[in-house]
């Protein structure tokens, strides 16, 4: 069975300060692996994903991840957090279905 | 294309009640998903369809919740004799596989079920 796990359930960090959300998985085989961001009243929206390929995937808004296979893990980062970053993050792993982690929210003092 | 829409956005109902849900996802998606979340929590997946077969059903689902997409493209999901553990948000999602593996869902911004 394939699943998900994020450590933190809250990430602070000051604006204009890079950012980490971690997240580890467990698959068999090939991982495909997701982030997705809910911001309050809407819904999921897509942030970036790893197929296959580079081990740094780029996405929206400024987000990258880092696919580590030995550790196991897919951590979101950015280089410099904006307030507006300031969300539910949520770390995934998918094939036919997709499984989320329970999310870490992330929060960016001005 | 307006992205996936679910109907309705809020539904407050007695406990006993039957409700029922529906999804219109993009157009061109063959597979679509639902997915319950309780607040502060992930997505919990419950069941999916790849056009109108309905491949896997989780544990989750119980024999009072059933989900159909009788011609692969809009779906319903209905709970009968809804219990206050109902009470969540049902989210559904789209995707359309291409290429190698998977690609990402796409998710409308859900239903919010009150079971009072």
């Amino acid at each position: 069975a394939q699943s998900v796990a994020q450590p933190e359930d809250q990430v602070n960090v000051a604006e204009g300060n890079p950012l980490t959300v971690k997240c580890t998985y467990s698959v068999s085989g090939n991982p495909y692996l997701f982030w997705y961001v809910q911001y309050p009243n809407r819904g999921l929206q897509f942030l970036l994903k790893y197929i296959t390929g580079d081990n740094l995937v780029k996405g929206s808004y400024g987000f990258e991840a880092e696919f580590n296979k030995s550790q196991t893990s897919f951590h979101l980062k950015k280089p410099s957090a904006l307030v507006s970053d300031s969300a539910l993050y949520f770390c995934a792993v998918g094939g036919f279905k997709t499984i989320f982690g329970a999310g870490t929210r992330l929060f960016v003092k001005a | 294309d307006t992205g996936v829409s679910q109907n309705p956005r809020h539904k407050i109902t007695k406990r006993g009640q039957n409700v029922t849900f529906r999804c219109d996802p993009i157009s061109e998606h063959n597979r679509l998903y639902w997915y319950r979340q309780t607040l502060g929590q992930g997505p919990e997946f419950l069941t999916y369809f790849q056009n109108e077969a309905q491949l896997e059903k989780s544990r989750l689902l119980s024999d009072r919740f059933s989900a159909e997409r009788p011609k692969g493209s809009f779906s319903t999901l209905e709970i009968q004799r809804t219990e206050q553990g109902d009470s969540a948000m049902y989210l559904c999602a789209s995707s359309f596989p291409k290429g190698r593996g998977t690609t990402e869902a796409f998710f409308g911004q859900g239903t919010r079920l009150t079971v009072v």
